[in-house]
């Protein structure tokens, strides 16, 4: 199975700062990678897809960029809604596997 | 507005069976693909099964082959998840989740249910 590595598995940061997570795949997945935000208590909503490609109905402010094992998405304003933990997703390989996930306070 | 609505969780003991079920609306059920998703107490998620739009393409995890079935009713906008020989490690919250196609692929999920706690405990 592919490992998904994900860093920090938390951050702390103050509203309007910029905030970016690292997803590191253990072989080369091209752009088979999703972003879910998943909020306490309930169930994850998916951001991005395909690496970079914001789902609709997204806010701007998120974003994702990469490619073969290397991949980072970016909250470019935190918000105080945007207070969740953060998992990458990929699909180049079955099973479909997910990072360990990133948590997102408010500093 | 998609709608996914799980149910048929509770508490089993180890080694009994249970049956999930996920009440689809607010889309053309049988155009997509639909798969479960766990997540274990304090957990990340895990793929547990995934089957596409005719029941023609279905796939599992290691962890749950042989004991639970993924199957659909599309008449019924209905997945379901039938789980024999549960395990401990079993416990978690599923969720039911649709695919952005008719096939498995691409394996991901833009529409989740609110989940059904499943808990093995003797």
């Amino acid at each position: 199975d592919i490992q998904m590595t994900q860093s920090p598995s938390s951050l702390s940061a103050s509203v309007g700062d910029r905030v970016t997570i690292t997803c590191q795949a253990s072989q080369d997945i091209s752009n088979y990678l999703n972003w879910y935000q998943q909020k306490p208590g309930k169930a994850p909503k998916l951001l991005i897809y395909d690496a970079s490609n914001l789902e609709t109905g997204v806010p701007s402010r998120f974003s994702g960029s990469g490619s073969g094992t290397d991949f980072t998405f970016t909250i470019s304003s935190l918000q105080p809604e945007d207070i969740a933990t953060y998992y990458c997703q990929q699909y180049d390989n079955l099973p479909p596997g997910f990072g360990g996930g990133t948590k997102v306070e408010i500093k | 507005e998609v709608q996914l609505v799980e149910s048929g969780g509770g508490l089993v003991q180890p080694g009994r069976s249970l049956r999930l079920s996920c009440a689809a609306s607010g889309f053309t059920f049988d155009d997509y693909a639909m798969h479960w998703v766990r997540q274990a107490p304090g957990k990340g998620l895990e793929w547990v099964s995934g089957i596409s739009w005719n029941s023609g393409s279905i796939g599992y995890a290691d962890s749950v082959k042989g004991r639970f079935t993924i199957s659909r009713d599309n008449a019924k906008n209905s997945l379901y998840l039938q789980m024999n020989s549960l395990r401990a490690e079993d416990t978690a919250l599923y969720y039911c989740a649709k695919g952005p196609r008719g096939s498995c692929y691409p394996y991901y999920f833009d529409y989740w249910g609110q989940g059904t706690l499943v808990t093995v405990s003797s």
